[in-house]
Parts: structure tokens; sequence; C-alpha cells
């Protein structure tokens, strides 16, 4: 168990109403991601957050935002959902920088735009 | 470019051994990571190769080989409980960044 909570695990939204979903941790990890997986595209990466205020993007950022103002909260909006926004969101961090270093996923928020 | 590349289903039959390839091309590779992820829950690290050879973990073992961009993941033993999805995913420290195959499904069966 690394220590990571994923809020809320389940929502249902309609399509251009704003969304924002949270990760916590409580061990202090400097790393942390967020991903979407959908059938046939495995797990993409959307944003990721190196410290407090530092982000960047991902390989499937468009339509997506994110925050990190305190270490152990990774939030994550979408600013007017739509339906390809369905999707099943996983947070991870990674304990330290280096190749050696596994990410650890949190428990993901399925997410269902109508 | 960078891709990853691995089957989508495979079916294997309880107590048996089976086999899972994955392919990738990326520069600036810096390891390779398996996950094991079963219906509706998340992924679980399983095994981690930064050099060329097998890596043995009980039932499970990985192979590496950075030359031909080839990986494989080798389970002994099956089990019923082995029926999940099994992810590939390359590590490339230029953004502390990985990058996932679509991962197969493995199905285990009586």
């Amino acid at each position: 168990d690394a220590g990571i909570t994923q809020s809320p695990r389940h929502k249902v939204t309609e399509t251009g109403t704003p969304v924002t979903l949270r990760c916590h941790q409580t061990e202090n990890h400097r790393y942390m991601y967020w991903y979407r997986q959908d059938p046939g595209h495995g797990l993409r990466l959307i944003h990721y957050s190196y410290g407090v205020k530092d982000t960047d993007k991902g390989e499937v950022s468009d339509g997506y935002s994110v925050s990190r103002s305190k270490t152990e909260d990774f939030l994550l909006t979408l600013e007017s959902a739509t339906s390809s926004q369905t999707s099943v969101y996983f947070c991870a961090i990674m304990p330290a920088e280096g190749a050696r270093e596994t990410q650890y996923f949190g428990p993901g928020t399925r997410l269902l735009v109508l | 470019g960078q891709n990853i590349d691995q089957p989508t289903e495979m079916t294997a039959t309880e107590g048996a051994i089976v086999q899972i390839n994955c392919t990738y091309q990326t520069s600036g590779f810096n390891g390779l990571f398996w996950y094991q992820q079963h219906a509706g829950e998340a992924p679980t690290f399983l095994s981690y190769n930064v050099l060329d050879g097998l890596e043995e973990k009980g039932r499970f073992s990985s192979f590496l080989s950075r030359s031909k961009g080839y990986s494989y993941l080798l389970l002994k033993e099956l089990q019923m409980k082995d029926s999940a999805s099994y992810l590939c995913a390359f590590y490339n420290n230029a953004g502390n960044m990985l990058t996932f195959g679509g991962g197969t499904r493995l199905m285990v069966k009586p």
C-alpha cells in the first residue's frame, strides 16, 4: 500500500460540466502522475508533477489541466467534460527520481460523461 | 518516435507455462517494467529489468534484450488467479515517465 487515495471513486456527469478528480498521498513523494485507461489504448499519461507547482504535459493532455499546491494533493480538472473523456483515471506516485524507481497506482476513478 | 507492442489476448491452461512478449522502440531507454492488473483494479508492480538477461521472482520471470528491443514475462505453474492483464512499460528518464503498451489479457482455463 503506497498510501494513495483517489476521490471520487465513481462519477457520472453531463457533457459541458467541469469535473475535478483528486489524488492524495500520505508519504510526501515528489513525483505524481495522472493516467487514463481505455480499452485498446492501455495507460496513457495525461499530466505529471515533479514538485509543488511544477507540472508538465503528457501524451494526452488536451482538455485537461492539473494543479499541485501541496505535496500531498494532485488535482486533475476537466474544464468542460466531453463524452470522449469517459474513462478510468489512475493516479500514480514515484517514491524518488531514478530509473530503478517504480510507480505505484491509486485505486482509480471511473468517470462517465453523458 | 517511440512505441511499445504486446499481444492483446492469450489463453493458457492451469499448471502450464506462458510467455508474454513485449517489443519496444525508444531512445533514452532506461528500464522495462511489467505490471499485473486484475479486472476493475489498479495495476500492481511485478518486475523491473534494466540490464540484459533474466530476472526470476518466484513463479514469475522477466527477460530483457536491449539490443533487440524485446522483453518477455514468463509465468510458470499457472493458477486461476493469474487471469489478469499484463502491462509492459519502458522508462525513459528524459522526464521520468513510463510509456505503457496496451496490455495482454491472459485467461487461464482449468
